[in-house]
């Protein structure tokens, strides 16, 4: 098993451009959730996704899209990157979403200039 | 809304001894759950060790092991035996009961040998 899978492990962008930040993973999980780590401040939620078919706004959901591709599958699009979206961003699933430990990717490097 | 406080940014430990590593958070909820990750430099989010706040009884894994004070909501971790290895940056985590987790900013764990 790979466990959480993200593409791509690093990134650079001028401003205004897009990009999607993919992740999968292959441990059936129901709940996928997207953060972003920035430095001093731990990890912030930015959306998350209960189960297939539904999404949820996190603590931080501004200049952010998702998609619930399927069960395995959930990518983070930014339509119009900006130098205050340079960060390094964490894809992680569990299995029901409540008390069950979170799986971490290895994490998407962003650079916005 | 939730917090997490780690009040310590860094902390150093020489090999063979015992680190303990503060974490209070705020809640009024009964109910919740608590988390140590930890990040080496690869950036892999590892769990370490977990607490349901029902249980009086301190949770163990190892070398690792957390008291926990519901009344005082403190949570802290200690590291007995310190190894090189374990140097990493380290987080706690609150979770309610079905809902998201929110993170401490992390305390950063040198090892000197």
């Amino acid at each position: 098993n790979a466990g959480v899978t993200q593409t791509p492990k690093f990134q650079v962008l001028k401003t205004g451009q897009s990009m999607t930040l993919q992740c999968a993973q292959d441990m059936n999980h129901n709940s996928m959730y997207w953060y972003r780590q920035d430095p001093g401040m731990g990890l912030r939620l930015i959306y998350y996704s209960a189960s297939e078919g539904t999404t949820d706004k996190g603590e931080v959901p501004n200049g952010y899209n998702v998609s619930r591709l399927n069960k395995r599958e959930f990518s983070l699009r930014l339509e119009s990157a900006a130098p205050s979206q340079t960060s390094v961003y964490f894809c992680a699933s569990s299995a029901r979403g409540t008390s069950e430990e979170q799986y971490f990717g290895p994490g998407t490097r962003l650079t916005v200039t | 809304a939730q917090t997490v406080t780690q009040s310590q940014p860094e902390m150093s430990v020489q090999e063979a001894e015992t680190v303990t590593l503060s974490c209070t958070y705020d809640t009024s909820e009964s109910d919740y759950y608590l988390f140590w990750y930890k990040q080496p430099p690869s950036r892999q989010m590892i769990l370490v060790i977990r607490q349901e706040a029902y249980k009086q009884q301190n949770a163990t894994e190892n070398r690792f092991s957390v008291n926990f004070q519901k009344a005082a909501k403190s949570f802290s971790l200690k590291i007995s035996d310190s190894q090189l290895g374990d140097a990493a940056m380290y987080f706690c985590a609150y979770q309610e009961y079905g809902n998201k987790l929110v993170f401490g900013a992390g305390t950063i764990l040198r090892v000197k040998s």
